[in-house]
């Protein structure tokens, strides 16, 4: 069966860091475009960050451009997001999705994150 | 960037009933391969979103054949031919022709 699951969510403080990670399961990561999206309490969804696994392709949306850094980890199959200088427009859940056909397919039920003091 | 409108943004339908929402894009969605990358989402209370359709009108796996989707261009719809109770959420088109990717700002699916 094919699983995201999204973790290292919480409670941080504004300027602080977190880092998020996508752990795949039941599909290689290699050859797959993996997004996070995120969604602020009570609102719609936003897309924040692309990465394409295996030709180093980084791509993110402009409010976490040099705050943000998407990367890969092939050995543990994931994929994780670096999230510096938070503020409170970032409390959101993040979720994780990989792309298929050029749509999301989401697998996992997100991580919360809280920017706040 | 590309911006997506959906309409309307809330839709109250009575169970059986065919319900239809719009989605339409700031310029056009055909990318340079051919292809036209536009997606719609369920997302219902509670839950993650879940794909439905793909490239206009094509169905993901696993989803019900009452859900269609339409279009070309800038203008879309996708159409549930008869709402059951489990319907009930917010539907979200997507566009992922051209980064930043963006999405709509949803329809709420309600039950009479």
């Amino acid at each position: 069966e094919v699983q995201l699951v999204e973790s290292g969510g919480g409670l941080v403080q504004p300027g602080g860091s977190l880092r998020l990670s996508c752990a795949a399961s039941g599909f290689t990561l290699r050859d797959n475009w993996i997004s996070w999206v995120r969604q602020a309490p009570g609102k719609g969804l936003e897309w924040v960050a692309s990465l394409q696994y295996d030709v180093s392709g980084k791509y993110y949306v402009d409010s976490v451009k040099g705050r943000f850094t998407i990367s890969s980890d092939s050995a543990k199959n994931s994929v994780s997001l670096q999230m510096n200088s938070l503020r409170a427009e970032d409390t959101a859940v993040y979720y994780c999705a990989r792309s298929l056909f050029g749509a999301f397919d989401f697998r996992g039920q997100g991580t919360m994150v809280t920017v706040s003091s | 960037d590309i911006v997506m409108t959906q309409t309307p943004p809330s839709s109250p339908v009575t169970l059986g009933r065919p319900a239809s929402i719009s989605c339409r894009s700031s310029q056009s969605l055909v990318h340079s391969d051919g292809n036209t990358y536009l997606s719609w989402l369920q997302q219902r209370p509670g839950q993650p979103p879940r794909l439905l359709i793909y490239q206009i009108s094509k169905r993901f796996s696993g989803v019900p054949d009452r859900f269609s989707g339409s279009g070309a261009g800038t203008d879309f719809t996708l159409e549930i031919s008869r709402v059951e109770a489990e319907d009930v959420g917010i539907y979200y088109c997507m566009q992922a022709t051209q980064f930043p990717l963006t999405f709509g700002g949803g329809t709420k699916v309600e039950i009479k």
